[in-house]
Protein backbone atom coordinates (compact mmCIF):
# COMPACT_ATOMS: atom_id res chain seq x y z
CA UNK A 1 0.00 0.00 0.00
CA UNK A 2 1.52 3.30 -0.94
CA UNK A 3 1.64 5.85 1.69
CA UNK A 4 1.82 9.65 2.05
CA UNK A 5 3.19 11.24 4.79
CA UNK A 6 2.71 15.37 5.43
CA UNK A 7 4.06 16.91 9.01
CA UNK A 8 3.46 18.90 10.44
CA UNK A 9 -0.31 17.95 10.79
CA UNK A 10 -0.99 21.86 11.45
CA UNK A 11 1.17 24.23 12.00
CA UNK A 12 0.31 28.37 13.36
CA UNK A 13 2.76 31.30 12.51
CA UNK A 14 2.90 35.08 12.95
CA UNK A 15 2.72 36.98 9.99
CA UNK A 16 6.46 37.71 8.41
CA UNK A 17 7.37 34.52 9.44
CA UNK A 18 9.06 31.76 6.87
CA UNK A 19 7.73 28.24 6.98
CA UNK A 20 8.59 25.05 5.97
CA UNK A 21 6.57 21.94 5.32
CA UNK A 22 7.44 18.27 4.59
CA UNK A 23 6.13 15.54 1.86
CA UNK A 24 7.49 11.82 2.55
CA UNK A 25 6.60 9.42 -0.38
CA UNK A 26 7.88 6.29 -1.70
CA UNK A 27 10.99 6.09 -3.77
CA UNK A 28 11.08 3.38 -5.55
CA UNK A 29 9.04 3.59 -9.09
CA UNK A 30 8.33 7.48 -8.61
CA UNK A 31 6.99 9.57 -11.29
CA UNK A 32 5.45 12.97 -10.18
CA UNK A 33 4.75 14.82 -7.01
CA UNK A 34 2.09 17.45 -6.71
CA UNK A 35 1.41 20.30 -4.22
CA UNK A 36 -1.63 21.78 -3.77
CA UNK A 37 -2.59 24.80 -1.86
CA UNK A 38 -7.22 24.48 -0.27
CA UNK A 39 -8.71 27.58 0.98
CA UNK A 40 -11.94 26.59 3.16
CA UNK A 41 -14.65 26.67 1.02
CA UNK A 42 -12.41 26.69 -2.22
CA UNK A 43 -11.16 24.93 -5.07
CA UNK A 44 -7.96 23.05 -4.36
CA UNK A 45 -5.18 25.30 -6.15
CA UNK A 46 -2.60 23.13 -8.25
CA UNK A 47 0.94 25.00 -6.77
CA UNK A 48 3.48 22.69 -8.66
CA UNK A 49 4.69 19.05 -9.95
CA UNK A 50 7.93 18.20 -9.78
CA UNK A 51 9.06 15.17 -11.61
CA UNK A 52 13.22 15.35 -11.65
CA UNK A 53 15.29 14.64 -8.34
CA UNK A 54 16.80 17.90 -7.40
CA UNK A 55 14.03 20.16 -9.04
CA UNK A 56 13.22 23.02 -7.45
CA UNK A 57 10.08 25.29 -8.43
CA UNK A 58 9.09 28.43 -7.15
CA UNK A 59 5.93 31.02 -7.13
CA UNK A 60 6.10 34.47 -6.07
CA UNK A 61 7.04 33.83 -2.36
CA UNK A 62 6.39 29.91 -2.34
CA UNK A 63 8.42 27.22 -3.37
CA UNK A 64 9.53 23.56 -3.10
CA UNK A 65 12.27 21.01 -4.12
CA UNK A 66 12.10 17.40 -4.59
CA UNK A 67 14.54 14.31 -3.59
CA UNK A 68 13.62 11.47 -5.04
CA UNK A 69 16.67 9.29 -3.89
CA UNK A 70 15.29 9.42 -0.16
CA UNK A 71 11.28 10.06 -0.79
CA UNK A 72 10.43 13.78 0.27
CA UNK A 73 9.75 17.20 -0.89
CA UNK A 74 9.98 20.46 1.19
CA UNK A 75 7.31 22.92 0.80
CA UNK A 76 8.26 26.63 1.81
CA UNK A 77 7.13 29.88 2.26
CA UNK A 78 8.88 32.92 3.00
CA UNK A 79 7.30 35.39 4.80
CA UNK A 80 3.58 34.00 5.11
CA UNK A 81 0.98 36.12 5.07
CA UNK A 82 -2.94 35.85 6.36
CA UNK A 83 -3.89 34.67 2.93
CA UNK A 84 -1.57 31.57 2.57
CA UNK A 85 -3.28 30.33 5.17
CA UNK A 86 -4.84 26.89 3.97
CA UNK A 87 -4.36 23.61 4.01
CA UNK A 88 -1.35 22.16 1.81
CA UNK A 89 -1.71 18.72 0.43
CA UNK A 90 1.08 16.63 -1.37
CA UNK A 91 0.11 14.01 -3.90
CA UNK A 92 2.43 11.44 -5.04
CA UNK A 93 2.41 9.20 -8.56
CA UNK A 94 4.05 6.19 -9.32
CA UNK A 95 4.55 4.32 -12.80
CA UNK A 96 1.89 2.25 -12.26
CA UNK A 97 -0.75 1.72 -14.81
CA UNK A 98 -3.02 4.17 -13.90
CA UNK A 99 -0.46 6.26 -12.38
CA UNK A 100 -3.05 7.80 -10.16
CA UNK A 101 -2.47 10.18 -7.34
CA UNK A 102 -1.99 9.21 -3.48
CA UNK A 103 -2.44 12.05 -1.50
CA UNK A 104 -1.14 12.69 2.01
CA UNK A 105 -3.46 14.08 4.71
CA UNK A 106 -2.17 17.97 4.63
CA UNK A 107 -0.39 20.44 6.34
CA UNK A 108 -2.95 23.14 7.93
CA UNK A 109 -1.28 26.00 8.02
CA UNK A 110 -2.60 29.58 10.14
CA UNK A 111 -0.88 32.61 9.73
CA UNK A 112 -2.01 35.34 12.39
CA UNK A 113 -1.80 39.09 10.88
CA UNK B 1 -11.74 29.97 -18.33
CA UNK B 2 -14.20 28.69 -16.05
CA UNK B 3 -13.30 26.11 -13.89
CA UNK B 4 -14.53 22.94 -12.47
CA UNK B 5 -18.25 23.05 -11.67
CA UNK B 6 -19.59 21.17 -8.78
CA UNK B 7 -23.39 21.15 -7.30
CA UNK B 8 -24.56 21.19 -4.58
CA UNK B 9 -21.92 22.92 -2.58
CA UNK B 10 -23.62 21.31 0.63
CA UNK B 11 -26.12 18.63 1.41
CA UNK B 12 -27.54 17.06 4.65
CA UNK B 13 -29.32 13.30 4.51
CA UNK B 14 -30.11 10.96 6.50
CA UNK B 15 -29.01 7.81 6.57
CA UNK B 16 -30.93 5.51 4.12
CA UNK B 17 -31.15 8.15 1.56
CA UNK B 18 -30.13 9.01 -2.04
CA UNK B 19 -28.19 11.55 -3.14
CA UNK B 20 -26.76 12.49 -5.98
CA UNK B 21 -23.77 15.52 -7.19
CA UNK B 22 -23.00 16.77 -10.61
CA UNK B 23 -19.62 17.90 -12.34
CA UNK B 24 -18.98 20.15 -15.09
CA UNK B 25 -15.15 19.76 -16.02
CA UNK B 26 -13.30 22.46 -17.87
CA UNK B 27 -14.21 22.48 -21.87
CA UNK B 28 -12.06 20.23 -23.43
CA UNK B 29 -10.80 17.81 -20.00
CA UNK B 30 -10.87 14.27 -21.73
CA UNK B 31 -10.18 12.70 -17.85
CA UNK B 32 -12.53 13.25 -15.29
CA UNK B 33 -12.34 12.15 -11.13
CA UNK B 34 -14.16 12.26 -8.24
CA UNK B 35 -12.42 11.60 -4.90
CA UNK B 36 -13.59 11.51 -1.50
CA UNK B 37 -12.43 13.29 1.33
CA UNK B 38 -13.08 12.43 5.06
CA UNK B 39 -12.45 14.69 7.79
CA UNK B 40 -8.80 14.29 8.59
CA UNK B 41 -7.77 11.82 5.61
CA UNK B 42 -6.50 13.05 2.21
CA UNK B 43 -8.71 13.18 -0.66
CA UNK B 44 -9.26 9.70 -1.80
CA UNK B 45 -10.08 8.37 -5.22
CA UNK B 46 -13.50 7.02 -6.06
CA UNK B 47 -13.55 6.67 -10.07
CA UNK B 48 -11.29 7.96 -13.16
CA UNK B 49 -13.38 8.65 -16.53
CA UNK B 50 -11.60 8.49 -19.42
CA UNK B 51 -13.97 10.54 -21.99
CA UNK B 52 -17.42 8.38 -21.41
CA UNK B 53 -15.49 5.39 -20.42
CA UNK B 54 -14.30 3.95 -16.93
CA UNK B 55 -10.59 3.96 -16.30
CA UNK B 56 -10.54 2.97 -12.37
CA UNK B 57 -13.18 2.46 -9.79
CA UNK B 58 -11.46 -0.29 -8.08
CA UNK B 59 -12.22 2.00 -4.73
CA UNK B 60 -15.54 2.80 -5.59
CA UNK B 61 -17.86 0.68 -3.04
CA UNK B 62 -20.23 -0.34 -5.97
CA UNK B 63 -22.63 -1.99 -3.86
CA UNK B 64 -23.92 1.92 -2.93
CA UNK B 65 -21.92 4.15 -5.16
CA UNK B 66 -22.56 4.49 -8.87
CA UNK B 67 -21.36 7.27 -11.72
CA UNK B 68 -21.86 7.98 -14.71
CA UNK B 69 -20.42 10.43 -17.25
CA UNK B 70 -22.76 10.69 -19.93
CA UNK B 71 -21.39 12.19 -23.35
CA UNK B 72 -18.06 12.55 -22.06
CA UNK B 73 -18.53 16.15 -20.29
CA UNK B 74 -20.91 16.25 -17.35
CA UNK B 75 -21.15 13.31 -14.77
CA UNK B 76 -22.87 12.28 -11.73
CA UNK B 77 -22.05 10.56 -8.55
CA UNK B 78 -24.90 8.69 -6.85
CA UNK B 79 -25.05 6.99 -3.14
CA UNK B 80 -27.45 5.05 -2.26
CA UNK B 81 -28.09 3.95 0.41
CA UNK B 82 -25.98 6.71 2.04
CA UNK B 83 -24.36 5.44 5.48
CA UNK B 84 -23.22 7.62 8.03
CA UNK B 85 -19.35 7.13 6.84
CA UNK B 86 -20.01 8.56 3.58
CA UNK B 87 -20.18 11.84 5.26
CA UNK B 88 -17.58 13.65 3.19
CA UNK B 89 -16.72 16.33 0.85
CA UNK B 90 -16.68 14.90 -2.68
CA UNK B 91 -14.10 16.54 -5.05
CA UNK B 92 -14.61 16.34 -9.03
CA UNK B 93 -11.54 17.22 -10.90
CA UNK B 94 -10.72 17.00 -14.07
CA UNK B 95 -7.40 17.01 -16.66
CA UNK B 96 -6.56 17.65 -20.58
CA UNK B 97 -5.28 14.54 -21.18
CA UNK B 98 -4.83 10.55 -19.37
CA UNK B 99 -1.69 10.79 -18.60
CA UNK B 100 -3.16 11.98 -15.04
CA UNK B 101 0.39 11.31 -13.63
CA UNK B 102 2.15 14.39 -14.20
CA UNK B 103 -0.53 16.80 -15.74
CA UNK B 104 -2.43 18.95 -13.14
CA UNK B 105 -5.79 17.87 -12.10
CA UNK B 106 -7.70 21.18 -11.99
CA UNK B 107 -10.39 20.68 -9.11
CA UNK B 108 -14.09 22.30 -8.06
CA UNK B 109 -14.90 23.63 -4.87
CA UNK B 110 -16.48 19.84 -3.86
CA UNK B 111 -19.75 19.29 -2.13
CA UNK B 112 -19.99 18.69 1.53
CA UNK B 113 -22.03 15.85 2.53
CA UNK B 114 -23.37 15.19 5.90
CA UNK B 115 -25.40 12.00 6.75
CA UNK B 116 -27.41 11.89 9.74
Amino acid sequence: ILNVEQSPQSLHVQEGDSTNFTCSFPSSNFYALHWYRWETAKSPEALFVMTLNGDEKKKGRISATLNTKEGYSYLYIKGSQPEDSATYLCAFSDGGSQGNLIFGKGTKLSVKP
Amino acid sequence: EAGVAQSPRYKIIEKRQSVAFWCNPISGHATLYWYQQILGQGPKLLIQFQNNGVVDDSQLPKDRFSAERLKGVDSTLKIQPAKLEDSAVYLCASSLSRVGRKETQYFGPGTRLLVL
